[in-house]
């Protein structure tokens, strides 16, 4: 298995546009994660799936954050309208016999 | 917020020698697990120990958990430079689905 897989890994986008982040977690995990990451605040649960199905989205910041588990496969991250201070690298990740396989991040910058 | 909390938040220690990180969390859980990122990569799982266990050993790693005191530590045994990361603590609460909340992290950096 090629493990969770995120794209892209660099994103530079001007304040105002749509981001859009992609997950495909590891096939058979039931659970999958969106979490951010800054030096200031480290690492953030956004939200996390289970069986498709958001169990908590208490950690997405603002309405400006979306994020869809259409099917076991694959996970979007959607930021409208994207803001300087959403710079900061986001992970997923999927869980399997407990332990959690993160993605390798998308680095977000928006100018 | 954030469940677990180490300390200390960095460490610089010579190669060889032993590093000891903790963490403390505030509510009852099922597990406690300890991952590993190096700069600029995802996290990668070292240990997890359940809430029934006292401690844990995986090869230069041993962990100990007291749920009397909600607090674990990650001990690395004769470090090396390749050790050098940050260090993070996650727990997964009782009854939460699965849930992982994680720490801010040691930054631990072994000097040659």
């Amino acid at each position: 298995d090629a493990g969770v897989i995120q794209s892209p890994r660099h994103e530079v986008t001007e304040m105002g546009q749509e981001v859009t982040l992609r997950c495909k977690p590891i096939s058979g995990h039931n659970s999958l994660f969106w979490y951010r990451q800054t030096m200031m605040r480290g690492l953030e649960l956004l939200i996390y799936f289970n069986n498709n199905v958001p169990i908590d989205d208490s950690g997405m910041p603002e309405d400006r954050f979306s994020a869809k588990m259409p099917n076991a496969s694959f996970s979007t991250l959607k930021i409208q309208p994207s803001e300087p201070r959403d710079s900061a690298v986001y992970f997923c990740a999927s869980m399997g016999r407990g332990e959690a396989f993160f993605g390798q991040g998308t680095r977000l910058t928006v100018v | 917020s954030q469940q677990g909390e180490e300390d200390p938040q960095a460490l610089s220690i010579q190669e060889g020698e032993n590093a000891t990180m903790n963490c403390s969390y505030k509510t009852s859980i099922n597990n406690l697990q300890w991952y590993r990122q190096n700069s600029g990569r995802g996290l990668v799982h070292l240990i997890l120990i359940r809430s029934n266990e006292r401690e844990k050993h995986s090869g230069r790693l041993r962990v100990t958990l007291d749920t009397s005191k909600k607090s674990s530590s990650l001990l690395i045994t004769a470090s090396r430079a390749a050790d050098t990361a940050s260090y993070f603590c996650a727990t997964e609460m009782l009854g939460g689905n699965n849930r992982l909340a994680f720490g801010k992290g040691n930054q631990v950096v072994v000097i040659p």
